[in-house]
């Protein structure tokens, strides 16, 4: 099994519907990020959250970190087609450069 | 900055050939790290680098190998191309003191 789980795998929302993408750590998190990635191109950073209770917002999307439960949680308010790509959470581990990343979650937004 | 860069953007290999694909960076960035994207895998890492000069293995460095001679480039070569290696890989840099990474658009590779 992976070290990161993201949930759901896939996501179908009508625009201006609400989200959530949720990222689950088996590992104790040091760091956390969330990505961007549009189809068949690279990663986009969104915003990286390191403390526990931690919420930070980047635009219409607003991720917060729960460090007791090894979890984080990734909220677009009022979906646009613009929203549309695959989510990417990632940890850093302690070593420092080694970063390991979730599956993705598939995000598709129906005009 | 032209950012990250990556070479070639699709590539057709035959097994057992070798070859380099090549990432270069202009932000003069310390970290570089190659991934590798896999459906349903996310993306794993292959090795990094935390300087010209040093590079260390990530969690899938088998029939990789990587060199940083170069702050700028951070060429990955495939040794001996199979057919596990059939991937999109993406080169990342960022800065030491930074935790953004900046990722290529990716390398779109087939081994036949």
């Amino acid at each position: 099994s992976q070290e990161l789980e993201q949930s759901p795998q896939s996501l179908i929302v009508q625009e201006g519907k609400n989200l959530t993408i949720n990222c689950t750590s088996s590992k104790t998190l040091y760091g956390l990020y969330w990505y961007k990635q549009k189809y068949g191109e690279g990663l986009i950073f969104l915003m990286m959250l390191q403390k526990g209770g931690e919420e930070k917002s980047h635009e219409k999307i607003t991720a917060k970190l729960d460090e007791k439960k090894q979890q984080s949680s990734l909220h677009i308010t009022a979906s646009q087609p613009s929203h549309a790509g695959i989510y990417l959470c990632g940890a850093d581990r302690v070593s420092g450069n080694d970063m390991r990343f979730g599956a993705g979650t598939r995000l598709t937004v129906k005009p | 900055n032209a950012g990250v860069t990556q070479t070639p953007k699709f590539q057709v290999l035959k097994t057992g050939q070798s070859m380099t694909l090549q990432c270069a960076q202009d932000m003069n960035h310390e970290y570089m790290s190659w991934y590798r994207q896999d459906p349903g895998m996310g993306l794993r890492l292959i090795h990094y680098s935390v300087g010209a000069g040093i590079t260390d293995q990530g969690e899938v460095p088998n029939g990789y190998n990587v060199s940083r001679s170069t702050t700028e480039d951070f060429p990955l070569r495939l040794l001996s191309a199979a057919p596990s290696q059939t991937s999109v890989y993406f080169c990342a840099s960022r800065r030491a003191n930074s935790y953004e990474q900046y990722f290529g658009p990716g390398t779109r590779l087939t081994v036949t």
